[in-house]
């Protein structure tokens, strides 16, 4: 069975900061990697995804995640954070041959203006 | 709007009594999950349509849950005999025959049991 971990469970990061969410899984096979945005009031949304080729994804808003095999991790990244981004953040994996979603604990973002 | 619905958005029973959600996916998509997200949690996976076929089950859906999606479109998710434990949201899902793996989430439905 497969597991995530996301370690920071609350950031605060000032507006134009730069940031990196930690996210590591646990599973022996292929595997697609997700991270999922979810702003107050507001139903989960697919951030970016990961299934094959370059490790290095770019998804909506200016979000990326790079993906190293060698340390199970897909670690989500943002150059400079805005106030719109404060948010909860959600790694999710899946296994290549399954089909149910394995999602992190979260990890809530507030930006301060 | 065409995205995933859920019905209601809130619902309060007391313990002991039977609820039932219901799930509406995009249209067309043929595959259906549910999760079930608790207070500081991530959401985790209870069960999987593939049309109507209820193809995997998690651990998590005790006896007193049982899902259905009798023609292959929307879903409904029962609880029976509610515990203060079944207090969560529970999420739905969808995904398309053609790119199976984006999963598409409805707003979900906050259960409290009192």
């Amino acid at each position: 069975a497969q597991s995530v971990s996301q370690h920071n469970h609350h950031v605060i990061l000032s507006e134009a900061a730069s940031l990196e969410l930690g996210c590591n899984y646990s599973y022996g096979g292929t595997v697609n990697l997700f991270w999922y945005v979810q702003y107050p009031g507001q139903h989960l949304q697919l951030l970016l995804k990961y299934f094959s080729g370059d490790p290095l994804v770019k998804g909506i808003k200016g979000f990326e995640a790079e993906f190293i095999k060698s340390k199970f991790s897909f670690n989500l990244r943002k150059p400079s954070v805005q106030w719109s981004d404060t948010a909860e953040y959600f790694c999710a994996v899946k296994a290549n041959a399954g089909n149910m979603l394995t999602f992190g604990g979260g990890t809530r973002l507030m930006v301060k203006p | 709007d065409t995205g995933v619905s859920q019905d209601p958005r809130h619902k309060i029973t007391k313990r002991g009594q039977n609820v039932t959600f219901r799930c509406d996916p995009i249209s067309e998509h043929n595959r259906l999950y549910w999760y079930r997200q608790t207070l500081g949690q991530g959401p985790e996976f209870l069960t999987y349509f593939q049309n109507e076929a209820q193809l995997e089950k998690s651990r998590l859906l005790s006896d007193r849950f049982s899902a259905e999606r009798p023609k292959g479109s929307f879903s409904t998710l029962e609880i029976q005999r509610t515990e203060q434990g079944d207090s969560a949201m529970y999420l739905c899902a969808s995904s398309s025959r053609l790119v199976t793996y984006e999963q598409y989430f409805g707003p979900g439905t906050r259960l409290t049991v009192t």
